[in-house]
C-alpha cells in the first residue's frame, strides 16, 4: 500500500521560509507518476500548488509560482516543497499527494500537516 | 482557473437514507473529475475518478455520474462510517481545482 507521509515545522515566521518534506512508502519515487502538493487555508477550499515528475520537470500553480519550489530526492524516496516569503494567508493545512500514472487524479494523499505563520 | 462549485456545504441525514451531491464545474471538465472522502485525522482518500469510476475499496453504494460541467456523488443508503467530508477535483484543466467539499454529519 503506497504511504505518504508529510513532515516540517508547523510555526513559520512572516517574510520567511516554509520547508516540507513528503515521504513516500510502498512506492518508488521513480515511477512514472506525478508527485503533488495541495494545501487547505482554514475555513477555505482546496489549492493545488504544484508536481513534479521523476526527471524532475515540474509544474506551478501560476498564483504561487513566483514563491514555490517543488523538488525531489531520490535517494530518499521523497520529494519537498519551499514557498518563500510567507505570510499569514499562507497558513494551512498542507498535504503531499501522488497522481498515479500522470491522469490527473490524486490516488493516494498524506493526512497533512498545519503550518502556521506567525512571528 | 476553473471554479467548482459544490453544494449544500453542509447536509444533516439519517444512515440509511439516499443522498446526492453537488459539483458544478464553471466551465467544461469533460468528465475529468475526482470524487474524495476525507475523514478527521485521516488522509483523503480518492472515491470517484473519471466522474464515475469507483476507486479500490469502496462499495456499491457510492456512485458518480456527469459530465462537462455538472456531476453528482450519489451515495445509495447511508451507513454510520459514510459521515465525512467530500470533495470534488478537476483535472481537466491547468492549474488543477477543488470544490469547497460538502459535510456530511448525522442528523
Amino acid at each position: 500500500q503506497v504511504q505518504l507521509q508529510e513532515s516540517g515545522p508547523g510555526l513559520v515566521k512572516p517574510s520567511g521560509t516554509l520547508s516540507l518534506t513528503c515521504g513516500v512508502s510502498g512506492d518508488s519515487i521513480n515511477n512514472s507518476n506525478w508527485w503533488t502538493w495541495v494545501r487547505q487555508p482554514p475555513g477555505k477550499g482546496l489549492e493545488w500548488i504544484g508536481e513534479i515528475y521523476p526527471s524532475g520537470s515540474t509544474n506551478y500553480n501560476p498564483s504561487l509560482a513566483s514563491r514555490v519550489t517543488i523538488s525531489i530526492d531520490r535517494p530518499k524516496n521523497q520529494f519537498s516543497l519551499r514557498l518563500s516569503s510567507v505570510a499569514a494567508p499562507d497558513t494551512a493545512v498542507y498535504y503531499c499527494a501522488r497522481n498515479g500514472g500522470s491522469y490527473g487524479r490524486l490516488d493516494f494523499w498524506g493526512q497533512g500537516t498545519l503550518v502556521t505563520v506567525s512571528s | 482557473e476553473v471554479v467548482m462549485t459544490q453544494s449544500p456545504s453542509t447536509l444533516s441525514v439519517s444512515p440509511g437514507e439516499r443522498v446526492t451531491l453537488s459539483c458544478r464545474a464553471s466551465q467544461s471538465v469533460r468528465n475529468n473529475l475526482a470524487w474524495y472522502q476525507r475523514k478527521p485525522g485521516q488522509a483523503p482518500r480518492l472515491l470517484i475518478y473519471d466522474a464515475s469510476t469507483r476507486a479500490t475499496g469502496f462499495p456499491a453504494r457510492f456512485s458518480g455520474s456527469g459530465s462537462g460541467t455538472e456531476f453528482t456523488l450519489t451515495i445509495s443508503s447511508l451507513q454510520s462510517e459514510d459521515f465525512a467530508i467530500y470533495f470534488c477535483h478537476q483535472y481537466n484543466n491547468w492549474p488543477n481545482t477543488f470544490g469547497q467539499g460538502t459535510n456530511l454529519d448525522i442528523k
